[in-house]
């Protein structure tokens, strides 16, 4: 299984300022995606990281708001822009790797906009 | 319709019960299925992993895949404090991005 790190743990920011979350990899791996996990609820993916090439979003998630980066295939950083209240959630890096297509989660970013 | 239904909870039970979570799904094309286990404040973790139909037993935990009912099932045995947590079905096609239930949240009693 690939062991993932996220930085920060946490965060508490004020409204209208932006976010950077890193990612980082102990091993290569194909796919990173990006989750969100508000109180109580379950995942939903934000954005496929694509190493080399624009992340893919999902409905509802757009590039100006949650710009993904992916420099190699054992880091990726999300950014949360311009925040507002309601992006106050858990933010989850996840991979996919080997022949198993299973995915591995990071311990999250729990981020607080004030 | 979600693609994936799963039991609500919350589910309470005393130490040592068998539990059994269960989701189902629409999609015929998954092939493998997960199920992750996930602490407050934590990630979630893999727990236990099955391609295709059958069963698979880890310890007290089983996981069992009827593809011809579209039905996964996790069974917890001799359950324990420790073992409360929200518990995630997932499955996907073989394409790497993974589809997942609501989550159940399980609470073990000593």
């Amino acid at each position: 299984s690939a062991v993932i790190s996220q930085k920060p743990s946490r965060d508490i920011c004020q409204r209208g300022t932006s976010l950077t979350i890193q990612c980082q990899v102990d091993s290569q791996v194909t796919m990173m995606f990006w989750y969100r996990q508000q109180p109580g609820q379950s995942l939903t993916l934000i954005a496929t990281a694509n190493q080399g090439s624009e992340a893919t979003y999902e409905s509802g998630f757009v590039i100006d708001k949650f710009p993904i980066s992916r420099p190699n295939l054992t880091f990726s950083t999300l950014t949360v822009s311009n925040m507002s209240p309601e992006d106050s959630s858990i933010y989850l890096c996840s991979v996919s790797g080997g022949s198993t297509d299973t995915q591995y989660f990071g311990p999250g970013t729990r981020l607080t906009v004030l | 319709q979600k693609e994936v239904e799963q039991d609500p909870g919350p589910l309470s039970v005393p130490e040592g019960a068998i539990v059994s979570l269960n989701c189902t799904y629409s999609n015929s094309a998954f092939q493998y299925f997960m199920w992750y286990r996930q602490y407050s404040r934590k990630g979630p973790e893999l727990l236990m992993y099955t391609y295709s139909s059958g069963n698979k037993e880890d310890g007290r935990f089983t996981a069992q895949v009827d593809k011809s009912s579209k039905y996964i099932s996790l069974f917890i045995r001799d359950s324990q404090p420790s073992d409360s947590a929200t518990y995630l079905c997932a499955m996907n096609t073989n394409a790497g991005k993974s589809t997942f239930g609501d989550g159940t949240t399980l609470t073990v009693k000593p």
